[in-house]
């Protein structure tokens, strides 16, 4: 089942403008993170925000995370062709009686047009 | 140091047939875990494994099984293949499985006709 949901499902933006994504998920987390798949390949770890941190960035990527809204949000400022991708948040969570396993959104699918 | 690997990179299956596939996690890593990502679904959690112990499974049935060897390869294993497993099949690694990032291979790619 999935933990998070990312909003919106898809995003065209023109080079140059900022990109956010939103993603929402249900249960208490330690951290969550974001990452980034170009077509059929594997995806790239992009950033981790822990539970007791509100906002990180790396270099043109902010995060914020609200853990009272349970909720998150990705900007890609200045985006770029090459930001084209699926982009997705991703939650640990440990199941009862169980380790900790990293559960994936539904994924936001970004393209920029050149 | 060179990444997780996946191989094969594409496997074509009949129904009713058995696959194994198989991933080699980066060096020192001790975690490894599977996905399966189609379209309608997302990525789908199968199982982690550490150290050679299935510490955590997914929401599949029996015909998905994995293993872990002493070096930290990884198999799964789908049998009695259905349409409906055609997938990416996704595998990631990290040092601990615990708070923190995964590295993932490039993935198998399977069609079940």
């Amino acid at each position: 089942s999935q933990q998070g949901e990312e909003d919106p499902q898809a995003l065209s933006i023109q080079e140059g403008e900022n990109a956010t994504m939103n993603c929402s998920y249900k249960t208490s987390i330690n951290n969550l993170q974001w990452y980034r798949q170009n077509s059929g390949r594997g995806l790239v770890h992009l950033i981790l925000i822990r539970s007791n941190e509100r906002e990180k960035h790396s270099g043109r990527l902010r995060v914020t995370l609200d853990t009272s809204k349970k909720s998150s949000s990705l900007l890609i400022t200045a985006s770029r062709a090459a930001d084209t991708a699926s982009y997705f948040c991703a939650t640990d969570g440990i199941p009862p009686g169980g380790y900790q396993k990293v559960t994936f959104g539904t994924g936001t699918k970004l393209q920029v047009i050149p | 140091k060179a990444g997780v690997t996946q191989t094969p990179r594409y496997l074509i299956k009949t129904r009713g047939q058995q696959v194994t596939l198989s991933c080699s996690p980066i060096s020192g890593h001790r975690s490894v875990s599977w996905y399966q990502q189609t379209p309608g679904q997302g990525l789908q959690f199968l199982f982690e494994y550490f150290s050679e112990t299935q510490r955590n499974k997914g929401n599949f049935p029996g015909r998905f099984s994995g293993r872990q060897f002493s070096n930290s390869r990884s198999e799964m294993n789908v049998s009695t293949l259905e349409l409906g497993d055609s997938a990416l099949y996704l595998c990631a690694s990290s040092r601990t499985g615990e708070q923190e990032k995964l590295f993932f291979g490039s993935g198998t790619q399977l069609s079940v006709l």
